[in-house]
């Protein structure tokens, strides 16, 4: 079946600096969402990605579907405070009936 | 708009005593899911509908059951409760255009934090 992976599990990163978290699929995917979940809240959409290498920016964060549509990454920069909590990818393809698969997510810690 | 409203936020349960969680949402969506979250991990998709009569089985869902009589609500049903249930459960919900097959983003609840002793 559909596997999504994401690395780091955990991000521990010094306020202002940059960071990158992948999203890895064991199946060609339709489609990947990310969403951003803050302690003791829920998951929040962020952005979907549909196109092949498709890029997107909000603000400081980046985010990019590969070339396969296979794997995806969130590039944040001079990150901040506001920016802890977990990140989690969920991809659709069809080897999951079409169902958004999520990835284990990643906890992000910033330090002041 | 509420959007996504789950109830109850917290609950005891003792090992097998039976409870419905309430999830309901205002926004006509017709896809609607359930998710388990263990703690420090992801999303496990336990029941999902397409639209009111229609539910399907997800990654997770042994132990629990699920109706769909409306459009709005989508209760989920745990008859025998476990220790392995101890989770927070969301509820959340979607359009989906299965004509032009357009994904939208799913919307959460704010969950409800189970535990089972």
């Amino acid at each position: 079946g559909q596997q999504v992976m994401q690395i780091p599990q955990y991000q521990h990163v010094q306020e202002g600096e940059d960071f990158t978290t992948y999203c890895n699929s064991s199946t060609t995917l339709s489609n990947i969402q990310w969403y951003k979940q803050r302690p003791g809240g829920h998951p929040v959409f962020l952005i979907q990605l549909v196109k092949s290498g498709e890029v997107k920016k909000q603000k400081r964060l980046t985010f990019q579907f590969g070339e396969a549509k296979k794997n995806s990454s969130l590039h944040i920069t001079a990150t901040q405070t506001t920016d802890v909590g977990t990140y989690f990818c969920a991809g659709r393809g069809k080897a999951a009936g079409n169902k958004l698969t999520f990835g284990g997510g990643t906890r992000v810690l910033v330090k002041p | 708009n509420a959007g996504v409203t789950q109830t109850p936020k917290f609950r005891i349960l003792k090992i097998g005593q039976s409870m419905t969680l309430q999830c309901a949402q205002d926004m006509n969506h017709n896809y609607m899911y359930w998710y388990r979250q263990d703690p420090g991990m992801g999303l496990k998709l336990i029941y999902y509908s397409v639209g009111a009569g229609i539910t399907d089985k997800g990654e997770v869902p042994n132990g629990y059951n699920v109706s769909r009589s409306t459009t709005e609500d989508f209760p989920l049903r745990l008859e025998l409760a476990a220790p392995s249930q101890t989770s927070v459960y969301f509820c959340a919900s979607s359009y989906s255009d299965r004509v032009l097959y357009s994904n939208q983003p799913q919307h959460f609840g704010d969950g409800t934090r189970l535990s089972i002793l």
